[in-house]
């Protein structure tokens, strides 16, 4: 167990809805980054949050938000859905904001748009 | 952003043999790291070496850095089949205010019993 614990496991949504994913990072971790992880994409880097400022941005479309609030827990909300956004969805978290730090996965929210 | 490249992108051997995977990355680092993903699951970190190091061991796992060639290699010794899953390594950029940690493709391996 990582420690970082990301909700809803499983969400199943139509095409045009909106989800919210939630991640809660580990104790005392203040980097928080969202990943997507598609068959054809492999792992794409979304966002870097850390103590609630966005700190780096990747690949991520301008459907997709994502918030970091004080108890350091984060959000990513997806609109618009759309079939290509099936995909999982990894949060992880780190303790600190330069390189040298190991980050933590969370068990991923698979995400299936029909 | 840096990225890591995994080579070769898929690997099969059988049990107990010796699985090498090996990461090439663009510019200057402070470290690498290596992660495994089981299907389906998060990635778990496997180990992290530094810029200065040329060498690490960690059970049986052994990488390596060259960082004149900017490429390391990841050697899983004695293979089990419980080591089947997907090797990715990552790369921080040096420096700057936060910092993008980019993953390659992977290196899916299988052992086979």
């Amino acid at each position: 167990d990582s420690g970082v614990t990301q909700t809803p496991k499983h969400l199943i949504t139509a095409t045009g809805q909106r989800v919210t994913l939630r991640c809660s990072p580990r104790s005392g971790d203040l980097s928080v980054y969202w990943y997507q992880q598609s068959l054809d994409q492999g792992l794409q880097f979304l966002i870097h949050y850390y103590n609630g400022e966005e700190r780096a941005k990747g690949n991520i479309l301008e459907r997709f938000s994502a918030q970091q609030f004080p108890d350091l827990h984060s959000e990513l909300n997806l609109s618009s859905l759309e079939l290509g956004d099936s995909a999982l969805y990894f949060c992880a978290s780190s303790g600190g904001l330069d390189s040298g730090n190991t980050i933590y996965f969370g068990e991923g929210s698979w995400l299936t748009v029909v | 952003s840096q990225q890591g490249e995994e080579d070769p992108q898929a690997l099969s051997i059988q049990e107990g043999e010796n699985a090498t995977m090996n990461c090439s990355y663009k510019t200057s680092i402070n470290n690498l790291q290596w992660y495994r993903q089981n299907s389906g699951r998060g990635l778990v970190h496997l180990i992290l070496i530094r810029s200065n190091e040329r060498e690490k061991h960690s059970g049986r796992l052994r990488v390596t850095l060259d960082t004149s060639k900017k490429s390391s290699s990841l050697l899983i010794t004695a293979s089990r089949a419980a080591d089947t899953a997907s090797y990715f390594c990552a790369t921080p950029p040096r420096g700057g205010q936060g910092f993008s940690f980019i993953f390659g493709k992977g290196t899916r391996l299988l052992v086979k019993p």
